[in-house]
């Protein structure tokens, strides 16, 4: 079946700098794919769709140039998450959509 | 606009017992519904999904959900748990274009 690749699973980066999530669809080409921030024991919300070869569609209420996203090729989309602080820190989940959706593991980032 | 309401946040339920998680949707159009279950620190599994035909759809890990048109409604059924079921499991729903629409959660406890 498909499977989307997401890496880091973890991350701890320090205050003000820049770290970068890679979502990749292994055995398909995802032509849209969309990035979640989940809170501790709460429900997904969408920060944008990207789509390949155009500018991600944000979410009214997330900042596009803390969130960055790329979505280069029809099997990588990158979140870089731009000069981070503690209220950064959240659990980030990437999806790819082919027929259905496919989600990443999640990347857990924790700013200090 | 879809929206999604689980109305348990918690369903604590015994081992071997049956089980039901609540979902209810809006929407003024045709929808695909979804049922996604997450463990800790980790992306969303689909268990099931409804996209058209027969309204009982069956899913894995012997879950199955029954799509109740009249009562707006998506329900997740298991006729007998395990200990390894507890997990968080979201209900989503969409018009079939981009965007999946999540509820808030249902996190079930299976004790033994």
């Amino acid at each position: 079946g498909a499977v989307v690749s997401q890496h880091p699973s973890w991350v701890i980066c320090k205050s003000g700098t820049s770290v970068k999530i890679e979502c990749r669809s292994l055995d398909f080409q995802a032509t849209t794919m969309f990035w979640y921030r989940q809170f501790p024991k709460q429900s997904l919300m969408l920060m944008a769709t990207s789509n390949e070869g155009s500018k991600a569609t944000y979410e009214q209420g997330v900042e596009k140039d803390k969130f960055l996203i790329n979505h280069a090729s029809l099997t990588l989309s990158t979140l870089t998450v731009t000069s981070a602080h503690p209220e950064d820190s959240s659990f980030y989940i990437c999806s790819a959509r082919q027929y259905g959706y496919t989600f990443g593991s999640g990347t857990r980032l924790t700013v200090v | 606009a879809q929206s999604v309401t689980q109305l348990d946040s918690q369903v604590p339920v015994f081992e071997e017992a049956p089980v039901e998680l609540r979902c209810n949707y809006s929407s003024s159009v045709s929808v695909y519904l979804f049922w996604y279950v997450q463990y800790p620190n980790q992306g969303l599994q689909l268990l099931l999904k409804y996209l058209s035909g027969s309204t009982l759809v069956k899913g894995i890990n012997g879950f199955e959900a029954e799509f109740n048109k009249s009562q707006t409604s998506f329900h997740l059924r298991k006729p007998s748990v395990h200990i390894s079921d507890t997990a968080e499991y979201f209900c989503a729903v969409n018009t079939g274009f981009q965007k999946l629409v999540f509820g808030t959660g249902t996190r079930l406890l299976v004790s033994p």
